[in-house]
């Protein structure tokens, strides 16, 4: 089983910074990784797929980087809906999600 | 715009059969290349992959549960169905059902999830 590790656990902004946040895969997973968002009380919500696309309707300011075992979702400037969990994907191996990065209101 | 809802028992006893339904409206669930995934997250937790199948009855099953899973179609209602075998509290959760599109234009192949159903909470107790 691929084992998705993110970082950090818990990440604490304000609206408009920068948000960078890290998911490192146990083995290569090419470009197979999702990002998803979810808030409380919702299901999660698909961002990008194969590392860097933005699935359909996701505004610009989300994007994704990163191939083998090292991936970054960016998010350019925080808007107040963004604070939420942020999740990681791999679909390499089987489907396995990483534990999640919450970005809470600095 | 297609919908998933998921529809099942809240409360299922230790040792017995969880069963959850999947009703795909908006849209007929053989239409589109899809598969249909079922995934759980226990409280304040991660998300687990349980299962999914093709609408010509395909299944594939995560490894750990495999023994215990049985995922099913009925094109007729527009539906796809989990039944989870021998349950204990590990298995409480909110029990997701998902769609799984294709995506990738040179090189198409399926495994993210872009349409979600809202969940519904399912509690292994006696």
């Amino acid at each position: 089983e691929i084992v998705l590790t993110q970082s950090p656990a818990t990440l604490s902004l304000s609206p408009g910074e920068r948000a960078t946040l890290s998911c490192r895969a146990s083995q290569s997973v090419t470009s197979y990784l999702a990002w998803y968002q979810q808030k409380p009380g919702q299901a999660p919500r698909l961002l990008i797929y194969d590392a860097s696309n933005r699935a359909t309707g996701i505004p610009a300011r989300f994007s994704g980087s990163g191939s083998g075992t090292d991936f970054t979702l960016t998010i350019s400037s925080l808007e107040p809906e963004d604070f939420a969990v942020y999740y990681c994907q791999q679909r390499s191996n089987w489907w396995t999600f990483g534990q999640g990065t919450k970005v809470e209101i600095k | 715009q297609v919908q998933l809802q998921e529809s099942g028992p809240g409360l299922v006893k230790p040792s017995q059969t969880l069963s959850l339904t999947c009703t795909v409206s908006g849209g007929s669930i053989s239409s589109g290349s899809y598969y249909w995934s079922w995934i759980r997250q226990p409280a304040g937790k991660g998300l687990e992959w349980i299962g999914r199948i093709y609408t010509s009855g395909s299944t594939n099953y995560n490894p750990s549960l495999k023994s215990r899973v049985t995922i099913s179609v009925d094109t007729s209602k527009n539906q796809f169905s989990l039944k989870l075998s021998s349950v204990t509290a590990a298995d409480t959760a909110v029990y997701y059902c998902a769609r799984d599109a294709k995506v990738g234009a040179t090189v198409p192949h399926y495994g993210y999830f872009d349409l979600w159903g809202r969940g519904t909470l399912v509690t292994v107790s006696s």
